[in-house]
């Protein structure tokens, strides 16, 4: 079986700390990705990758960055954590095919 | 630009009731659509897929039909159970371009028994 972990389930952070979240996944999938979800608004993509030391921006890159300098892991950071960054954030590998898997998600506060 | 759009939740249904979930979508180009599931406290899962137009996707007793001449993707089972009640989100992904899925706002489905 596919699994994809994230380094935490839930966090809790000042605003203006920097926050890192990991995932790792372990089928040697070359695309990872990186979405918040928030209520009414679904899944929105933030980051992705396609490959070690290749990222491109989603739809809502702005806060964030990443990292991925080995193939199986794929870092969130948010350098400045801010109020509005307060979401659920989930991560998800991608094989040649279309078929996504997921993370179980972190639920991120910041206060 | 893609867009992706379900019916509003959350939808309460009576064990053994019918489920519709509604789905409709916009894209540039000719998509795959998917319906995925996350439970209480767990990340998303793969419900179903299908790549092409007049395909029907089915798992666990769920299907939906991918109808290009109305551009929906509607999600149906016949007979619903307590351990159904989960979030529901239609996706799409293009064939070309940037291949990541473009989510709709999730459908939270409620049934009682």
């Amino acid at each position: 079986d596919v699994k994809v972990t994230q380094s935490s389930r839930y966090l809790v952070k000042r605003t203006g700390e920097k926050v890192f979240l990991e995932c790792v996944q372990d089928m040697d999938h070359e695309n990872m990705f990186w979405y918040r979800q928030d209520p009414g608004l679904g899944l929105r993509l933030i980051y992705f990758s396609y490959d070690v030391k290749m990222k491109e921006k989603g739809d809502i890159p702005e806060g964030y960055s990443v990292s991925r300098e080995k193939k199986e892991r794929f870092s969130l950071i948010l350098e400045s954590a801010s109020t509005n960054q307060t979401s659920m954030y989930l991560c998800a590998s991608r094989e040649a095919g279309e078929t996504q898997y997921f993370g179980p998600g972190t639920r991120l506060l910041v206060l | 630009g893609n867009s992706v759009t379900q019916m509003e939740g959350p939808v309460t249904l009576s064990e053994e009731a019918f489920l519709t979930i509604n789905c409709t979508y916009t894209a540039t180009g000719y998509p795959s659509l998917f319906w995925y599931v996350q439970y209480p406290g767990e990340g998303l899962q793969l419900l179903l897929k299908a790549t092409k137009a007049d395909d029907k996707g089915s798992n666990k007793g769920f299907e939906a039909t991918y109808r290009k001449e109305t551009t929906s993707f509607h999600l149906e089972k016949g007979s619903v159970q307590v351990s159904d009640s989960a979030v529901y989100f239609c996706a799409l992904i293009l064939n070309t371009g940037r291949r990541a899925l473009t989510f709709g706002s999730g459908t939270r489905l409620q049934v009682q028994p």
